[in-house]
């Protein structure tokens, strides 16, 4: 069983839909990450968190520490946020990530 | 700032030849991280540096691979006698010093080996 698990494997949403992408993992954390991935593979990070819940634009990302579950939720959704959205961890006492293998998001207009 | 750079972009080499990528943190950054992710699957982890002190290694950098980065700037990553399997993309990425686990990435460098 992999470290991170995330659900759906792909997403296929209308334009204007509500996104929601969950993340499972199994260690102890310092920090868990939201991250944005295009096709050419440039990664970008949208979101730290360790605790709450963060908002960026369009954005949300939650965690709960105790169940070791977070979400992240497009509002709005459109076709520019087309891309792999992937969650990682920062395993306690170490500065890697561990990765999940990422949900495919499709906004069809 | 130009952000985390990587070269090359791709490389397309024969099996059993040696290939070295480079990558260039974001100037200050003192952490630098090698990431290897195979298609349809996330990154993951190679190795890491705390300036020039390469500090941890997976499991999954054999022999036929090393990584340096002499000055505690820029790094290279080697292959040694490529294999189909390494074909990937290569991810590099950098974080600062103080507090923050975040992590910048490099576009990367697509290997492919025929």
């Amino acid at each position: 069983k992999n470290e991170v698990e995330q659900s759906p494997q792909n997403l296929t949403a209308q334009e204007g839909e509500f996104i929601t992408i969950n993340c499972s993992y199994s260690v102890g954390i310092s920090a868990l990450h939201w991250l944005q991935q295009h096709p050419g593979g440039g990664i970008v990070s949208l979101f730290m968190l360790s605790s709450g819940k963060k908002k960026h634009g369009r954005l949300i990302a939650t965690i709960n520490i105790q169940e070791k579950h977070s979400s992240l939720h497009i509002t709005a959704s459109h076709p520019r946020d087309s891309a792999v959205y992937i969650c990682a961890v920062s395993p306690g006492g170490s500065e890697k990530l561990v990765f999940g293998k990422g949900t495919k998001l499709t906004v069809n207009p | 700032d130009t952000g985390v750079s990587q070269d090359p972009r791709h490389k397309i080499t024969k099996r059993g030849q040696n290939v070295t990528f480079r990558c260039d943190p974001i100037s200050e950054h003192n952490r630098l991280y090698w990431y290897r992710q195979t298609l349809g699957q996330g990154p993951e982890f190679l190795t890491y540096f705390q300036n020039e002190a390469q500090l941890e290694k997976s499991r999954l950098l054999s022999d036929r691979f090393s990584a340096e980065r002499p000055k505690g700037s820029f790094s290279t990553l080697e292959i040694q006698r490529t294999e189909q399997g390494d074909s990937a993309m290569y991810l590099c990425a950098s974080s600062h010093r103080t507090g923050s686990y975040e992590q910048y990435f490099g576009p990367g460098t697509r290997l492919t080996v025929t």
